[in-house]
């Protein structure tokens, strides 16, 4: 069974740190695995998503990248913002299970003015 | 274009009772997910919808019951509510064999007494 794993739970940084968050999934055998952010109280918003072919994803300041064979993505934020405080959900689906995404418990980030 | 849209945005129910959570999306999506959050848990799969007519189960199908009204529509059913059924539950489409990113809905609050 996939399992995903996040750390740290939760990370408070000072505004313009550059700053890493770390996802790992058991199953390498992953078909792709998607970066989600999540405000409090709302839904989840889509920011990257990488197919399992690929190494890596950039959207403006964020660049996350994978790598299948040690089960290992990170998000990388650059120049962070106070307006990029939010939790961030790693999620991966399997091969064979195509429409499963399977969650980690996602990281809680504040970032200070 | 209004996205993926759930009702109601908050509901208590009393041990026993019974309720339909609705979800609809405007894009044209073949697949529909329902998931729950719980605290530390991240988000785990309740049922899906591949397809108008189609419905599986997904890692905690127990208690519930969908159906897939048309390809727009998706519906979650409680048929007897427990407290341990108190969660958030996210309504999604998207996502697939393509590998696309799955959109959610802002969520539903359900409290269990």
């Amino acid at each position: 069974k996939q399992e995903v794993t996040q750390i740290p739970a939760a990370l408070s940084v000072p505004e313009g740190e550059n700053l890493v968050l770390n996802c790992s999934f058991t199953d390498s055998a992953i078909y792709n695995l998607q970066w989600f952010r999540q405000d409090p109280g709302k839904g989840l918003t889509s920011l990257l998503l990488i197919q399992s072919s690929q190494r890596e994803q950039t959207s403006g300041r964020l660049n996350a990248s994978l790598d299948k064979s040690s089960g290992r993505s990170t998000l990388y934020i650059a120049a962070s913002q106070p307006g990029d405080s939010a939790t961030y959900l790693c999620a991966v689906i399997s091969s064979g299970s195509a429409r499963q995404l399977t969650f980690g418990s996602g990281t809680q980030l504040t970032v200070l003015p | 274009n209004a996205g993926v849209t759930q009702t109601p945005k908050f509901q208590v129910l009393k041990t026993g009772q019974s309720m339909t959570l609705q979800c609809a999306q405007d894009m044209n999506h073949n697949s529909m997910y329902w998931y729950r959050q719980d605290p530390g848990m991240g988000l785990r799969l309740i049922y899906y919808s591949a397809s108008e007519g189609t419905t599986d189960k997904g890692e905690v199908p127990n208690g519930y019951n969908v159906s897939r009204l048309n390809k727009r529509e998706f519906s979650l059913r409680l048929e007897s509510a427990a407290p341990s059924q108190t969660s958030v539950y996210f309504c999604a489409s998207g996502g697939g064999l393509a590998g696309e990113t799955q959109y959610f809905g802002p969520g539903t609050r359900l409290l269990v007494l």
